[in-house]
């Protein structure tokens, strides 16, 4: 079955460290692939995405991922957080086949210590 | 991208009645969609709402309970009707654009049923 697996539901980490969220598809073919943040109380907020080509795709806000065909997967990473980065973060994919529709991963939470 | 209004921004309301959410858009685009996202869970699209057609319903939606107009290309209404406390939820628009129909999101209307 299609689906997007974000297998952290919460992650905390302190203030300028690195982070890293996870995100895996399981599609018959390569999807294309979006990272979106919501803040509190906010819609969503296109971070970045992966059509196809550089397989590290740079972002708004400091943040990158990179497109791993052989894993499936398209992980967010960034070098050093901060406090304002504290949010709900979805992974989503869609297809041409399906008509771009998007379906989202369950998200994960990032907690900032500081 | 597109810039995006949804009113009311929250509302609560009673039980058995309908709420009109009211999307709109600042450029025009082809492609609408509703999502709904329920408390503590991530993004679970509607229906998909294009000019001059019919919506299309994902699976486990149907008309009568969620009925939507898009009268132009820059607007689009979606009603929940005989609401229940279940229907407590973040409802949100957004415009497919550019490439891949990338998506762009509303900020989202916070229904609470009571």
């Amino acid at each position: 079955a299609q689906s997007v697996t974000q297998p952290d539901i919460h992650i905390t980490v302190s203030e300028g460290a690195s982070l890293e969220l996870r995100c895996n598809y399981s599609y018959g073919a390569t999807p294309y692939l979006f990272w979106y943040v919501q803040s509190p109380g906010q819609g969503l907020q296109l971070l970045l995405k992966y059509f196809s080509g550089d397989t590290l795709v740079q972002g708004i806000k400091g943040f990158e991922a990179e497109f791993k065909r052989s894993q499936s997967s398209f992980n967010l990473r960034k070098p050093s957080v901060h406090w304002s980065d504290a949010a709900e973060y979805f992974c989503a994919v869609g297809l041409r086949s399906n008509d771009y529709k998007l379906s989202f991963g369950a998200g994960t939470t990032v907690t900032v210590r500081a | 991208s597109a810039v995006i209004s949804q009113k009311p921004s929250r509302d609560i309301c009673q039980r058995g009645t309908s709420l009109t959410i009211q999307c709109q858009v600042d450029s025009q685009v082809t492609m609408m969609f509703w999502y709904r996202q329920q408390p503590g869970q991530s993004l679970t699209l509607i229906a998909t709402a294009n000019q001059g057609s019919e919506a299309t319903y994902e699976s486990g939606f149907v008309i009568d309970k969620f009925p939507i107009s898009r009268p132009n290309l820059t607007f689009s209404t979606l009603t929940v009707s005989n609401m229940s406390p279940e229907d407590s939820s973040i409802y949100l628009c957004s415009v497919g654009q550019g490439r891949a129909n990338e998506q762009f999101f509303g900020p989202g209307t916070r229904l609470t049923v009571l």
